[in-house]
């Protein structure tokens, strides 16, 4: 079955950097893109950002554009999300989640989330 | 950005009851709309894609229609199961991908 389980979250402290994986099993990873989505304590959900399955296309919200780069390495099937110029507000479960191919975008296979807290 | 709205941002309801979430857009989205449950301490699930086609797995009281502006998640027969938080998310003008912000829905 699908599996994707994120891993790296942890404290930093504001500007620093962070690196977050998704270990990614159970389907042929690359042939799929995939996004990042984070929830901050007790809000909804944002989208981070993708990457196409072959890393030519890469898009990111306003809201981390040039502070975050998200990366893939599809011969050990892991998805990375490398986070710097860290901020309070980036505060928030990080989730990997596979785009099913579909024209209609779905998200559908999450991984449990890694938590990132920016915090001095 | 293309916007969206669910409502009620919060409901409560009993088991067998049938439950309807509305998310309305900013501007038409054609069919380009999804739901997710999110229950407590868990990642979403996906639950309904291009507006009205169920996700594998997902059970036949989830249904979803609309087309548009307006989109509508029911549950025909509430089950103690489905206490969760609903999100809406559109994929019609992308990036960036945006989601509602959730619909609560408590087992009375």
């Amino acid at each position: 079955q699908v599996q994707l389980v994120e891993s790296g979250g942890g404290a930093v402290q504001p500007g620093r950097s962070l690196r977050v994986s998704c270990a990614a099993s159970g389907f042929t990873f690359g042939f799929h893109a995939m996004h990042w989505v984070r929830q901050a304590p007790g809000t909804g959900l944002q989208w981070v950002g993708l990457i196409s399955s072959d890393s030519t296309r890469t898009h990111y919200a306003d809201s981390v554009k040039g502070r975050f780069t998200i990366s893939r390495d599809n011969s050990r099937n892991t998805l990375y999300l490398q986070m710097n110029s860290l901020r309070p507000e980036d505060t928030a479960l990080y989730y990997c989640a596979r785009d099913d191919g579909r024209p209609s975008g779905t998200f559908d296979s999450w991984g449990l989330g890694t938590l990132v807290v920016v915090s001095t | 950005d293309i916007g969206l709205t669910q409502s009620p941002s919060s409901l409560s309801a009993s088991v067998g009851d049938r439950v309807t979430i509305t998310c309305r857009a900013s501007q038409s989205i054609s069919k380009f709309l999804n739901w997710y449950q999110q229950k407590p301490g868990k990642a979403p699930k996906a639950l309904i894609y291009a507006a009205s086609s169920l996700q594998s797995g997902v059970p036949s009281r989830f249904s979803g229609s609309g087309s548009g502006t307006d989109f509508t998640l029911t549950i025909s027969s509430l089950q103690p199961e489905d206490s969760a938080i609903y999100y809406c998310q559109q994929s019609y003008t992308t990036p960036p991908y945006t989601f509602g912000q959730g619909t609560k829905l408590e087992i009375k």
